[in-house]
């Protein structure tokens, strides 16, 4: 079955720095990759969509300079956190789907915590 | 009131027990999802239904389109089954409307 993976599966960082999260599809190409962020006991909350080699589309609220997102290649797709605060501590997970169908698979998840 | 409505939104089960799970959802849909998410996050896609009924080993999903519901069935349930289960439907995007999770607990 197809194959998503997250890199870092976990990372603590400073208030201040800035992290990097990195979203693979391992054997099948992904044009459109999903970023959601979980806080505790609640749902997926969609971010952004990440679209191979145009600029990601973001969901009302979320700050695309704040949560920048490089969609490079059909394979990878990358979630910046900038200057990262404690509240942006959270569960980061993405999707990808699999071109020209709805079937997304999702990776294991990050979890990142500012202090 | 949410688009994707799923009941009940906690259960406790006993080992063997046979469970379901509702999803309701009140917009015109391309396509349902199951999904389970594990304690330590990760999420596993069970089905994708538009129509009709779909098997898979103790787990078992339907969907009535003219009703707008959909069912998730386990069999014979097990511990290992305990997690989040999510309903989620694509309404004309690619985006998912996610229902709002069922945490089943199955005691041995």
């Amino acid at each position: 079955g197809a194959v998503v993976s997250q890199h870092p599966s976990w990372v603590i960082c400073k208030s201040g720095t800035s992290v990097k999260i990195e979203c693979r599809s391992l054997d099948f190409q992904a044009t459109t990759m999903f970023w959601y962020r979980q806080f505790p006991k609640q749902s997926l909350m969609l971010m952004a969509t990440s679209n191979e080699g145009s600029k990601a589309t973001y969901e009302q609220g979320v700050e695309k300079d704040k949560f920048l997102i490089n969609h490079a290649s059909l394979t990878l797709s990358t979630l910046t956190v900038t200057s990262a605060h404690p509240e942006d501590s959270s569960f980061y997970i993405c999707s990808a789907r699999l071109r020209d169908t709805y079937e997304q698979y999702f990776g294991p998840g990050t979890r990142l915590t500012v202090t | 009131k949410n688009e994707v409505e799923q009941s009940p939104q906690n259960l406790t089960a006993q080992e063997g027990e046979f469970i379901t799970i509702n999803c309701s959802y009140s917009v015109g849909i391309s396509a349902l999802h199951w999904l389970q998410q594990h304690p330590g996050g990760g999420i596993v896609s069970l089905f994708m239904l538009s129509s009709g009924k779909k098997k898979h080993g103790r787990l078992i999903a339907t969907i009535n389109i003219q009703e707008k519901h959909s069912s998730l069935h386990i069999t014979a349930s097990h511990p290992r089954d305990s997690a989040v289960y999510i309903c989620a439907v694509f309404s004309g995007t690619y985006k998912y409307i996610f229902g709002t999770g069922t945490r089943l607990k199955v005691l041995a």
